[in-house]
């Protein structure tokens, strides 16, 4: 069975920075691109970032590109979002989530954790 | 990427058919077949309930299906329970640097 275990949400002052880590189980990590998704409250899905399979490619959304990096350790079959100069408007619930197909980065996401939750307030 | 377009609510009887929209442009929906949809039941996960445009995933029910035309894409609940009462939301690949874009998700009740 397929699990991921989101960790790392915490409250954070603005311009603050926080690392979220995902551990992944049930699944060969290694041969899946992972996604980052992100839900403010009471708001709709937000897709966030994607990494590759190999980690060698890495997309993120316009709202949080140069603030966040996407990583994965596949020795570890966890993923990770390092998050830089945080905004209020970066508060939400951030889910990892699994490309539903091997090896490629065109797919549905198939499998999600259950998130966690980041409050960026002073 | 501008989120793509859904209706904020849905409603339905059970046992009725109802139709979800989701409209984009040709750079996401309408120039790819890798439209998905999710359901969102309060406090929960999204579950995976359609991709590639039609495709329903093992173990979801055959009351759910999914379609496209141009910009377009849609979902169709047919024989509505109450169990259906959730939040849907596509979601597309786009040809633009961020590669995926969710809907702006529609709230189906069941009346």
């Amino acid at each position: 069975e397929v699990q991921l275990v989101e960790s790392g949400g915490v409250v954070v002052q603005p311009g603050g920075s926080l690392r979220l880590s995902c551990a992944a189980s049930g699944f060969s990590f290694d041969d899946y691109a992972m996604h980052w998704v992100r839900q403010a409250p009471g708001k709709g899905l937000e897709w966030v970032s994607l990494i590759s399979w190999d980690g060698g490619r890495t997309y993120y959304a316009v709202s949080v590109k140069g603030r966040f990096t996407i990583s994965r350790d596949n020795s570890k079959k966890s993923l990770y979002l390092q998050m830089n100069s945080l905004r209020a408007e970066d508060t939400a619930l951030y889910y990892c989530a699994k490309a539903g197909r091997m090896t490629t980065i065109l797919a549905e996401l198939d499998s999600w954790g259950q998130g966690t939750l980041v409050t960026v307030s002073s | 990427q501008s989120a793509l377009t859904q209706p904020a609510s849905v409603s339905g009887s059970p046992g009725q058919s109802i139709t979800i929209s989701c409209t984009g442009a040709s750079t996401d929906v309408g120039g790819y077949n890798y439209v998905s949809w999710y359901q969102q039941h309060p406090g929960k996960a999204p579950k995976l309930m359609i991709y590639d445009v039609s495709n329903r995933p093992s173990g979801v029910s055959n009351r759910f299906s999914g379609s496209k035309s141009g910009n377009t894409a849609s979902l169709t609940i047919s024989g509505l329970q109450a169990e259906d009462e959730a939040d849907y939301f596509c979601s597309s690949y786009t040809s633009s640097s961020t590669l995926n874009v969710f809907g702006t998700g529609t709230k189906v009740t069941v009346l």
